[in-house]
Parts: structure tokens; C-alpha cells; sequence
């Protein structure tokens, strides 16, 4: 079964410090696509980057940095020198691509950041 | 380039009653999906629909329905609300290959009392 963990509920910082989430998937395929989204106060979730499982390279956008391991089935999030604005419940999710299963998004319960001035 | 829109944003309902929730797709997105969020919750999977078929289910009752117009929109009709059907309902669009990432509207906020 597929399944998505971020052990982090909640998490605080001070504003310019550097920030991980983490996130752990689970899957039986070697076909998969792994997503992270934003989801800020006023609750719509904005799409922040997307990794199929065959893309091990890392990515830095900005202040926003992913690190895709699968070795230990990570697919951690970095934010750089965090600023109040990042403040929101970012989610992690998994779509697998088999016959049958891969319509829908898997997703982890989510991690609230609190980025305070 | 519009994104994607949800009507209404919030709704109020009673047991029993019967809900129509509304999305227009990103332009150039053919598919769309549905998600129940209750609060501190993931996002859950309805279902989605691709040319005016649903093609794929989550683990919702038949209360949950749905369709898809020829212009890509689609509407989530709940029939027989419970108190438990209180979430945030959005709608997710994208094209139909699945690896595609899905642009989310800003949710349809329904109570039901």
C-alpha cells in the first residue's frame, strides 16, 4: 500500500533561520511521482515542485530546496533563511503509476510551519 | 490565464440535505479531481473525472457524485448530508497523463448543521 508520512506536526522557527520538513513514502512501484504543496492560511493549495522516481537530482528554486533519496524513501523540503510569508501547512504527496491506482494523490497529513518575526 | 475557480466559497446546510459544488478548470486542463480536507487533515480523494467520465474513485459512499461537462468543468453533488461531510472541498485540475502536478481552486468551505 502506498502511504505518505511527515512525522513533523507542527514546527516554529524565528524568522531567517533554515527549515527541513520532512517527508517518508512508501510504494511497492519503481514508477512514482512525488509533489509538494503549499497550503496557506486562506486554504488553497499551491503546487510547489513535482519529482518522478526516476529523477534523483536535486532541486534548489530560490530559497526552496528538495533533497530526493531513495535509498531511505525521503523527499525532504528545505526553505532557506525562512521569512513570516512561509508561514502555512505544507504537504507532501505520492501518485503512483500502475493500472488502476493512478488517478489519485496520496497525501501525508502535513506540516505547519510557523515562521514568527 | 485563468486558474482554476470554485463556487460557492462557503455554504451552510442542514442534515439531510442535498449540495451542488461548482469548478471551472485551469484553461488547457482537461482533467479534475476532488478532495474532501477536514480541518488538521490531508486532503482525501473523491474522484476524478476525465472526459465527462469519472475514471478513477476514492473511498466515499454513493452519496458522493459527480460529472464533467463538455467545457471541463465539473460539479460534486453530496446527497443526504451528515454532520461528518463538514470540510473544505477542492478541486484540483490538470491534464491527463498522471504524472502531471494538479493546480488547486481555493475550496468550497461546507457546514453542515
Amino acid at each position: 500500500a502506498q502511504k505518505v508520512t511527515q512525522a513533523q506536526t507542527e514546527i516554529s522557527v524565528v524568522e531567517k533561520e533554515d527549515v527541513t520538513l520532512d517527508c517518508v513514502y512508501e510504494t511497492r512501484d519503481t514508477t512514482y511521482y512525488l509533489f509538494w504543496y503549499k497550503q496557506p492560511p486562506s486554504g488553497e493549495l499551491v503546487f510547489l515542485i513535482r519529482r518522478n522516481s526516476f529523477d534523483e537530482q536535486n532541486e534548489i528554486s530560490g530559497r526552496y530546496s528538495w533533497n530526493f533519496q531513495k535509498s531511505t524513501s525521503s523527499f525532504n523540503f528545505t526553505i532557506t533563511a525562512s521569512q513570516v510569508v512561509d508561514s502555512a501547512v505544507y504537504f507532501c504527496a505520492l501518485r503512483d503509476v500502475n493500472a488502476g491506482n493512478n488517478r489519485k494523490l496520496i497525501w501525508g497529513l502535513g506540516t505547519s510551519l510557523a515562521v514568527n518575526p | 490565464d485563468a486558474g482554476v475557480t470554485q463556487s460557492p466559497t462557503h455554504l451552510i446546510k442542514t442534515r439531510g440535505q442535498q449540495v451542488t459544488l461548482r469548478c471551472s478548470p485551469k484553461s488547457g486542463h482537461d482533467t479534475v479531481s476532488w478532495y474532501q480536507q477536514a480541518l488538521g487533515q490531508g486532503p482525501q480523494f473523491i474522484f476524478q473525472y476525465y472526459e465527462e467520465e469519472e475514471r478513477q474513485r476514492g473511498n466515499f459512499p454513493d452519496r458522493f457524485s459527480g460529472h464533467q461537462f463538455p467545457n471541463y468543468s465539473s460539479e460534486l453533488n453530496v446527497n443526504a448530508l451528515l454532520l461528518g461531510d463538514s470540510a473544505l472541498y477542492l478541486c484540483a485540475s490538470s491534464l491527463y497523463p498522471p504524472g502531471t502536478e494538479q493546480y488547486f481552486g481555493p475550496g468550497t468551505r461546507l457546514t453542515v448543521t
